[in-house]
């Protein structure tokens, strides 16, 4: 079974504190994302990766970076952390390429509240 | 833009009742996904619809994808307590791994 681990369940920040949110999974998968999900508003795409050290904004990049140095982790980075960034962060990863299908798989999500 | 709506966004039904959730998207798409999110916990895929026509069915819920009217359907039949979650579908219209939610539907499903 893929399993992608999220590092933290919950987390409490203040605001302007940098925030690292970690994802690790374990199988090869070259694609790797990271979405927010807010009451009514569904998933949004922040930021998803296709390769080691690529990365492309998705809808809401504003507020975060990534990084991804090794291909089973990518991490989230909210710079400055702020009170609208109180939400759940949801990473998935998939295989690259049409045979895969593109299925993601998630993670458990990380409730991040900013205070 | 692309758009993905579900209907309804919220289902309250009673056990035994069939009922169907909608998916219309905006513009082509020959991948349709399901995905079922329980409260507190993270998304699981439930069925990859991938032509036009297709239909997979597990226990109670099948789900079908008619890709010349940008619709797909997820059938509950004889619905149960434990189907009760949020149903999202996605679509992947330019096959570039990206993949657009729609808001998802919160079913509860009374015993």
């Amino acid at each position: 079974d893929v399993k992608v681990t999220q590092s933290s369940r919950y987390l409490v920040k203040r605001t302007g504190e940098k925030v690292f949110l970690e994802c690790v999974q374990d199988m090869d998968h070259e694609n790797m994302f990271w979405y927010r999900q807010d009451p009514g508003l569904g998933l949004r795409l922040i930021y998803f990766s296709y390769d080691v050290k690529m990365k492309e904004k998705g809808d809401i990049p504003e507020g975060y970076s990534v990084s991804r140095e090794k291909k089973e982790r990518f991490s989230l980075i909210l710079e400055s952390a702020s009170t609208n960034q109180t939400s759940m962060y949801l990473c998935a990863s998939s295989l690259l390429g049409v045979r895969a299908k593109n299925i993601q798989y998630f993670g458990a999500g990380t409730r991040l509240s900013v205070l | 833009e692309l758009k993905v709506e579900q209907n309804p966004l919220f289902l309250s039904m009673q056990e035994g009742k069939n009922y169907t959730i909608y998916c219309n998207y905006s513009t082509t798409s020959d991948r349709l996904y399901w995905y079922r999110q329980d409260p507190g916990k993270s998304l699981e895929s439930l069925f990859v619809l991938l032509s036009n026509g297709a239909v997979k069915q597990e226990g109670r819920l099948m789900a079908s994808l008619d890709t010349k009217a940008r619709l797909s359907t997820l059938h509950i039949t004889a619905a149960v307590h434990d189907l009760s979650a949020t149903y999202f579908c996605a679509v992947d219209p330019s096959l570039d791994d990206k993949i657009i939610f729609g808001k998802g539907t919160r079913l509860h499903i009374l015993p």
